[in-house]
């Protein structure tokens, strides 16, 4: 059964830095795109970054581009999101997630999400 | 970017009937679409993909239609579980990815 479990949320400064990880399991990590996903409170779905198999790609939405990184250890199974110079538009609840094939962007495999607050 | 925007932004409806819901793409994307499903506090459920691909156990009163620049998501009769906020979501320039802003549907 694939399983995505993030962590690493919580209350930050503007301004400040957080690390998501997201453990993954049930699959051959290693042969997927991973995708990080966000959806601030009461709001939509925003894509946030992608990272391919080997960690030799990886892509950002404007709004964060040069203050988060995405990364991933396959030997670990995990992948990464981590967050500098964070704003209090960055609160969000942010989702780990899969696509159905390997190459694949619908993400029929999601995360229960992890919490990040920005807030002084 | 690849701009996507639904409609409505809400719709009120009874157990029973027929919803569509419209997502229309900034500029041509084939066939590269998906439905998502997404109740309070839960993660998004894929419901289809590639515009009319009807996901693993989804219930057949699901149903996506369209090409290029316009889409639909139809539930032929609603059910109590319907009741959700659905996302189109584009792939057509992956891996750069945009969701629709969301469309919530409501018990009338």
């Amino acid at each position: 059964e694939v399983q995505l479990v993030e962590s690493g949320g919580g209350l930050v400064q503007p301004g400040g830095s957080l690390r998501l990880s997201c453990a993954a399991s049930g699959f051959t990590f290693s042969s997927y795109w991973m995708s990080w996903v966000r959806q601030a409170p009461g709001k939509g779905l925003e894509w946030v970054a992608n990272i391919k198999q080997d960690g030799s790609e990886k892509y950002y939405v404007d709004s964060v581009k040069g203050r988060f990184t995405i990364s991933r250890d396959n030997a670990k199974n995990s992948l990464y999101l981590q967050m500098n110079s964070l704003r209090a538009e960055d609160t969000a609840v942010y989702y780990c997630a899969r696509g159905l094939t390997s190459s694949s962007s619908w993400y029929g495999y999601w995360g229960q999400g992890t919490l990040v607050t920005v807030s002084s | 970017d690849i701009q996507m925007t639904q409609s409505p932004s809400s719709v009120s409806a009874s157990v029973g009937d027929r919803v569509t819901i419209t997502c229309r793409a900034s500029q041509g994307i084939s066939s590269w679409l998906a439905w998502y499903q997404q109740k309070p506090g839960k993660a998004p459920k894929l419901l289809i993909y590639a515009a009319s691909s009807l996901q693993s156990g989804v219930p057949s009163r699901f149903s996506g239609s369209g090409s290029g620049t316009d889409f639909t998501l139809t539930i032929s009769s609603l059910q109590p579980e319907d009741f959700a906020t659905y996302y189109c979501q584009q792939a057509n320039s992956f891996p750069l990815i945009t969701f629709g802003q969301g469309t919530r549907l409501e018990i009338k």
